[in-house]
C-alpha cells in the first residue's frame, strides 16, 4: 500500500540556519503531496502542497518540489526562525481516500 | 470561516466511563476524518466518512469505539467503556469535494485515569 517515510528528529538548528527535512513516498497512481505543520497544543495546519510531478509548493519561506523520479518531497527553508519550531508532517493524498502521514519531524530552533 | 470545531478541548475521565467527542466540519465539506495522535503510534486514521456514510473504518481499534455522522454538519466519536490506553489527542478533519487535502480541528486531548 501507499506509504510516507520522513526523517526522524528531532532536528535542532540555530536561527537563520538552512533547513531540510527529507520525505520519500511509495504510491500507485498520481498522488498529491503535502506538508503540514503542528504547533504545540494545536491541530495540523496545511503548510504547502504539490499536485503533480515537478510542481513546487511554497508558503511562508518553505518550499518543496514533487520529484517523481526519486519519489521525494523534501521540505526546505533558507533561514529558519525560532517561530518555526514545530512538528512537520509529510503526507500523501489519493482521490477518494484519507491522507497518509509520515511520523512527523520535530524542529527546534534556538536564538 | 470558523474552521473545523471540536469539543471538548480537554476531557479527563475515569476508566470504564463513556466518552463522546464531537466535531463540526467546515460547511460544505463532504468528507470527514477522525484521527488519533499518540507519541508511540503517531497519527492514525480511525474512520473516514464521505457524504455522511462511513467509507473506511478499518482503523477503529475495537468494538469499544464507534463513530456516527447523522448529518453533514455533525459527527461524534464514542468510546465505551474507556481505558487508560485510549488516552491520546483525537483530531477531526474535513475536506471539500474533489480535494485531497484535509483541514484539521484543534483536537480533543483525552485522558483516561
Amino acid at each position: 500500500g501507499d506509504s510516507v517515510t520522513q526523517m526522524e528528529g528531532p532536528v535542532t538548528l540555530s536561527e537563520e540556519a538552512f533547513l531540510t527535512i527529507n520525505c520519500t513516498y511509495t504510491a500507485t497512481g498520481y498522488p498529491s503531496l503535502f506538508w503540514y505543520v503542528q504547533y504545540p497544543g494545536e491541530g495540523l495546519q496545511l503548510l504547502l502542497k504539490a499536485t503533480k510531478a515537478d510542481d513546487k509548493g511554497s508558503n511562508k519561506g518553505f518550499e518543496a518540489t514533487y520529484r517523481k523520479e526519486t519519489t521525494s518531497f523534501h521540505l526546505e527553508k533558507g533561514s529558519v526562525q525560532v517561530s518555526d519550531s514545530a512538528v512537520y508532517f509529510c503526507a500523501l493524498g489519493q482521490a477518494g481516500t484519507a491522507l497518509i502521514f509520515g511520523k512527523g519531524t520535530t524542529l527546534s530552533v534556538s536564538s | 470561516d470558523a474552521g473545523v470545531i471540536q469539543s471538548p478541548r480537554h476531557e479527563v475521565t475515569e476508566m470504564g466511563q463513556e466518552v463522546t467527542l464531537r466535531c463540526k466540519p467546515i460547511s460544505g465539506h463532504n468528507s470527514l476524518f477522525w484521527y488519533r495522535q499518540t507519541m508511540m503510534r503517531g497519527l492514525e486514521l480511525l474512520i473516514y466518512f464521505n457524504n455522511n456514510v462511513p467509507i473506511d473504518d478499518s482503523g477503529m481499534p475495537e468494538d469499544r469505539f464507534s463513530a456516527k455522522m447523522p448529518n453533514a454538519s455533525f459527527s461524534t466519536l464514542k468510546i465505551q467503556p474507556s481505558e487508560p490506553r485510549d488516552s491520546a489527542v483525537y483530531f477531526c478533519a474535513s475536506s471539500p469535494t474533489g480535494a485531497r487535502e484535509a483541514f484539521f480541528g484543534q483536537g480533543t486531548r483525552l485522558t483516561v485515569v
